[in-house]
């Protein structure tokens, strides 16, 4: 079973700095998924990566998938409050059916 | 509005009385499934189905049963429940395997005493 590594596990900063979150894998990923928890309540995506070296853009959020496909990383830039929350990568694994997830970085952005 | 709904969000029982957690999806939806998720171990998976009537165990399916006889429905039993069972429960679902992201549901959080 592959095992998904995040980075940091915590991360505390003042409104408007930015921020970088990793998660990284042994192995090559088939596709990534970057998701957002509040305390409370389920997922929800924020975006899917499949292609090596592919970056994606959600507002002040930009998502970077690795060359070789074996990291991802999430930049925040301007963090504002409701930024807060459990960001968690998760891979597809495939025709197990399985949604393998990292344990997350635990976000907290302060006024 | 498109949404996984499961019920009910918070659930105290007794160890060995049977229960159900329901889930349920308007998206016409292939693929369920049912993860756990507990402190320092994160989101573990129970149970998925492909379709109707296919089902298959995730990484902790003991103590569990799935059924899938309509598209839309995916209940997760547990037919005697145990403390370490205790958790918070989440229902997702997506159009297919694949890379085309989860909808989860809200959440169920279960304590067995």
């Amino acid at each position: 079973t592959q095992l998904l590594e995040q980075s940091p596990q915590f991360l505390s900063i003042q409104e408007g700095e930015n921020l970088t979150v990793y998660c990284n894998s042994s192995s090559v990923f088939s596709s990534l998924q970057w998701y957002r928890q509040e305390p409370g309540e389920g997922p929800v995506l924020l975006v899917t990566v499949v292609t090596g070296g592919e970056v994606k853009k959600l507002k002040r959020l930009t998502f970077q998938f690795g060359d070789a496909r074996k990291d991802s990383s999430l930049h925040i830039t301007a963090a504002q409050p409701g930024d807060t929350g459990l960001y968690l990568c998760a891979e597809d694994g495939g025709s197990q059916g399985n949604l393998i997830f990292g344990k997350g970085t635990k976000l907290s952005v302060k006024p | 509005e498109a949404q996984v709904t499961q019920n009910p969000r918070y659930l105290i029982t007794v160890t060995g009385k049977k229960l159900t957690v329901t889930c349920s999806q308007n998206m016409n939806h292939e693929y369920m499934s049912w993860y756990r998720q507990d402190p320092g171990l994160g989101l573990r998976q129970i149970y998925y189905s492909m379709n109707v009537e296919v089902t298959d165990k995730g990484d902790v399916p003991e103590g569990y049963k799935v059924s899938r006889k309509e598209k839309r429905n995916f209940p997760l039993i547990l037919e005697s429940p145990s403390p370490n069972q205790t958790s918070l429960y989440f229902c997702a679902s997506s159009p297919q395997l694949g890379p085309y992201g989860y909808t989860f549901g809200s959440g169920t959080r279960l304590t067995v005493v």
